[in-house]
């Protein structure tokens, strides 16, 4: 089974602290996705890289950023922690365009 | 019109019974559909995909696929209360390839 592995289950920081969530599938899947998931929004695309060193806007960008180095390895970072940045953090990969996704266990983040 | 839609419920069901759930979509083009269950607290978990026409069976679960009435369904029969989870529609939109994903539908299966 592909496993998506992401690095922290909770975590809480401070605001205007610098995060990194780190996310790493074990497929060599092409394609990864980081997702926020609030109550009554449901899931919100944040980024998404379909290859290496590519990444493309979702539908909220703003106050995130990413990178992906490594195939395997797709990291989301919040350049100046905000409250209503607090969120589960979903990571995902697929095969390629037309499979399914496979998600990560989240991230709990809690920014105070 | 939302791109998908499904009824946000609770839907309540007695164990054993079947329990329907279903989901439209706006994009007359999408061509792959897949139904995710979602537990409180936990990541969604791909439990059904289907890309043509008709019923798919996977023990327990069918999803059902109408194009022309772009509409999606998933029955789970013999409903048990480890069925309780919000289900997830999502739909793979055009040319871009990222899934769309409705707000789910949370079953309630009681004993």
């Amino acid at each position: 089974d592909v496993k998506v592995t992401q690095s922290s289950r909770y975590l809480v920081k401070r605001t205007g602290e610098k995060v990194f969530l780190e996310c790493v599938q074990d497929m060599d899947h092409e394609n990864m996705f980081w997702y926020r998931q609030d109550p009554g929004l449901g899931l919100r695309l944040i980024y998404f890289s379909y290859d290496v060193k590519m990444k493309e806007k979702g539908d909220i960008p703003e106050g995130y950023s990413v990178s992906r180095e490594k195939k395997e390895r797709f990291s989301l970072i919040l350049e100046s922690a905000s409250t209503n940045q607090t969120s589960m953090y979903l990571c995902a990969s697929r095969r390629t365009l037309n499979y399914g996704y496979t998600f990560g266990s989240g991230t709990r983040l809690t920014v105070v | 019109q939302k791109e998908v839609e499904q009824n946000s419920g609770p839907l309540s069901v007695p164990e054993g019974a079947i329990a329907s759930l279903n989901c439209t979509y706006s994009d007359r083009g999408s061509q792959s559909f897949f139904w995710y269950r979602q537990y409180s607290g936990k990541s969604p978990e791909l439990i059904m995909s289907i890309y043509s026409n008709g019923d798919k069976e996977d023990g327990r679960f069918t999803a059902q696929l109408n194009k022309a009435s772009q509409y999606v369904s998933l029955l789970i029969r013999d409903s048990q209360p480890s069925d309780s989870a919000t289900y997830l529609c999502a739909v793979i939109k055009g040319s871009q390839g990222n899934l769309i994903f409705g707000k789910g539908t949370k079953l309630s299966v009681k004993p």
